[in-house]
């Protein structure tokens, strides 16, 4: 089966900068790769996601890329505030009759 | 705005008590997920429903879990004889499956479940 994998588990960065989360996927037929942000004691929520038809998308300060290649697609942050610091989880399926496989996640700290 | 609802929000129980989680998926969501949240684990998928029917249920262990989908609007998992290690965050999620294409999971709240 899938298997989502994330690098580093934990990430700080001055406020202002930016940040790069990556993981990497093993099964090739996966198509679909979300991205969601889980602050302390809340649910889960998506921020974006991205289809294999396309190799980058963009929503205001965040983008996630996407490498079919080499089977890794990695969210970046720009301009990173404090409201960021969270659980990131990626996530890969291959296909809507398919379950989501979840990485371990990944802790943001933006520090002031 | 319309959102996945859990009930408990926590629970508190001694081993070998009978646990039940209920789910409101979001209304006109066809397809509902079970996840068991750990510091250990991550995000574990438990077992998910389509049209109310079982899709996949190989990530809960079935001596003593079961979910089932009495209706649309209803999602429940039983635990039964729960254990200390059952202890987790169990969140619900609903997504509406749209011809072949995979859409957005929403999560409910999640139940904090202690066992004793």
């Amino acid at each position: 089966g899938e298997n989502v994998e994330q690098h580093p588990s934990t990430l700080s960065v001055q406020e202002g900068d930016s940040a790069v989360i990556k993981c990497t996927y093993s099964d090739s037929a996966s198509n679909y790769f979300p991205w969601y942000k889980q602050e302390l004691g809340k649910r889960p929520q998506l921020i974006i996601d991205i289809r294999s038809n396309v190799g980058e998308k963009k929503d205001q300060r965040i983008a996630v890329t996407l490498n079919k290649t080499a089977k890794h697609f990695s969210l970046h942050i720009t301009e990173t505030q404090p409201e960021d610091s969270a659980v990131y989880f990626c996530a890969a399926s291959t296909g809507a009759n398919s379950k989501l496989t979840f990485g371990k996640g990944i802790t943001l700290s933006v520090r002031p | 705005d319309a959102r996945v609802t859990q009930t408990p929000r926590h629970k508190v129980t001694e081993m070998g008590q009978e646990v039940t989680m209920r789910c409101q998926p979001i209304l006109g969501h066809n397809t509902v997920f079970w996840y068991r949240q750990t510091m250990m684990q991550g995000l574990e998928l438990l077992a998910y429903f389509r049209n109310r029917a079982p899709l996949d249920d190989s990530g809960m262990p079935k001596d003593r879990f079961s979910a089932e989908m009495p209706d649309a609007t209803l999602a429940t998992l039983k635990i039964q004889p729960s254990e200390p290690r059952d202890s987790a965050v169990y969140f619900c999620a609903s997504g509406r499956l749209s011809g072949s294409v995979y859409n957005e999971q929403f999560f409910g709240p999640g139940t904090r479940l202690t066992v004793l």
